[in-house]
């Protein structure tokens, strides 16, 4: 099974800064990386996928980089809305897909 | 526009089964895949196993084999995760997701399922 770890835990930012968040693969998974948001009492929305390309409707704000084990979301400004927690997902190996335990992003 | 509506929340006995639904609506049904993923009060996302409809066949999560088992009916467009065994822990919401293409470098979730309480409860 293919290991995800996320950090920080916790992201303590203020608006209008920037967050970057990182998630690690215990082996390389390609570019088959995909960053969630989840709010509370909500399903988790599909932000970034293929590592770097954003899903229908997500702000420009938000962007992916990585490949292979080393992946790093980055929200270029925070607003109020992006106040959440955030998931990677690798789904290198077919319908073995495993999830990072998640970073927080709160207000500083 | 795919919309995927989940069955309503359960409460069951420690030992008892569950079977949470999903039904799928917009799109193709046999052309993606569905999987289940579970999140346990306060906690992360944990992928349970998939299902890929037009083939039948799902995969799990080595921590639910032999414990979780996941069907469609391409008839009503409906995806099926029964939890046998229950404990406490097995307390969460359960989400049904769709992968867009049963492929490689399409197995991430961009439509998903309201959610399920599942309580387990003496």
């Amino acid at each position: 099974e293919i290991v995800m770890t996320q950090s920080p835990a916790t992201l303590s930012v203020s608006p209008g800064e920037r967050a970057t968040l990182s998630c690690r693969a215990s082996q390389s998974v390609s570019s088959n990386l995909a960053w969630y948001q989840q709010k509370p009492g909500q399903a988790p929305r599909l932000l970034i996928y293929g590592a770097s390309t954003r899903a229908t409707g997500i702000p420009a704000r938000f962007s992916g980089s990585g490949s292979g084990t080393e992946f790093t979301l980055t929200i270029s400004s925070l607003q109020s809305e992006d106040f959440a927690v955030y998931y990677c997902q690798q789904y290198n190996n077919w319908l073995l897909f495993t999830f990072g335990p998640g970073t927080k992003v709160d207000i500083k | 526009q795919v919309q995927l509506v989940q069955s309503g929340a359960e409460v069951k006995k420690p030992g008892s089964s569950v079977k949470v639904s999903c039904k799928a609506s917009g799109g193709t049904f046999s052309s993606y895949a569905i999987s289940w993923v579970r999140q346990a009060p306060g906690q992360g996302l944990e992928w349970m196993g998939g299902i890929i409809p037009i083939f039948g066949t799902a995969n799990y999560a080595q921590k639910f084999q032999g414990r979780v088992t996941i069907t469609t009916d391409e008839s009503t467009s409906t995806a099926y995760m029964e939890l046998s065994s229950l404990r406490s822990e097995d307390t969460a919401v359960y989400y049904c997701a769709r992968a867009p293409r049963y492929s490689s470098s399409s197995g991430y979730f961009d439509y998903w399922g309201q959610g399920t309480l599942v309580t387990v409860s003496s």
